[in-house]
């Protein structure tokens, strides 16, 4: 049971265009959101979060928009620069239910062209 | 350096073999997370502590796995009897709210 899906494995995009990165979800109690970025052999590095009572959170050039009422949320990375390479993960979690442990998707690798 | 920390980064066993592996969190974060990743999917939950307590445990904690945080500072996950099918990453995370990962032990069973 699959309850966060990232269904683009991979995505390319030139440097200095939008990185469009999607996440869909089954659980509708979720109520934070968050992504992290991993490069080869190393652990994921939070990018930025967003909790459902917010439709939108900027930091720099990361967007994270939240559409609940199609469960679904995307970063967007712009301008996008070669350094942005990595597999993108996104992750759920209620902590309203007293449980803190993050359901993550299976991870985009974005590929930034130079 | 003060991230989540993890020791060793790197273990290759023989099958049927017991290992061991460290995480040594943020010093002011009081939880602590256990997830492993193989390839192709994002991290999966194993277990969490809140100070010395373990709190929650996935049903993916098979009997030969068991994790510790004796202080409430540091934990291990000891694997035992290990098989091929727990070559795997295991990562640690730390948190107040939002969760820091270290940079992962990577299980090889041969």
């Amino acid at each position: 049971d699959q309850q966060v899906k990232q269904n683009s494995p991979s995505l390319s995009v030139q440097e200095g265009r939008i990185s469009i990165l999607n996440c869909d979800y089954t659980n509708s109690m979720f109520d934070y959101f968050l992504w992290y970025k991993k490069y080869p052999a190393e652990g994921p590095t939070f990018l930025i979060s967003i909790s459902s009572i917010k439709d939108k959170n900027e930091d720099g050039r990361f967007t994270v928009f939240l559409n609940k009422s199609a469960k679904h949320l995307s970063l967007h990375i712009v301008p996008s620069q070669p350094g942005d390479s990595a597999v993108y993960f996104c992750a759920a979690f209620r902590p309203t239910s007293g449980t803190y442990k993050y359901i993550f998707g299976t991870g985009t690798r974005l590929k930034v062209l130079a | 350096d003060t991230g989540v920390s993890q020791d060793p980064r790197h273990k290759i066993t023989k099958r049927g073999q017991n290992v061991t592996f460290r995480c040594d969190p943020i010093s002011e974060h009081n939880r602590l997370y256990w997830y492993r990743q193989t390839l192709g999917q994002g991290p999966e939950f194993l277990t969490y502590f809140q100070n010395e307590a373990q709190l929650e445990k996935s049903r993916l904690l098979s009997d030969r796995f068991s994790a510790e945080r004796p202080k409430g500072s540091f934990s291990t996950l000891e694997i035992q009897r290990t098989e091929q099918g727990d070559s795997a990453m295991y990562l640690c995370a730390s948190s107040e709210e939002t969760q820091y990962f270290g940079p992962g032990t990577r299980l090889l069973v041969l």
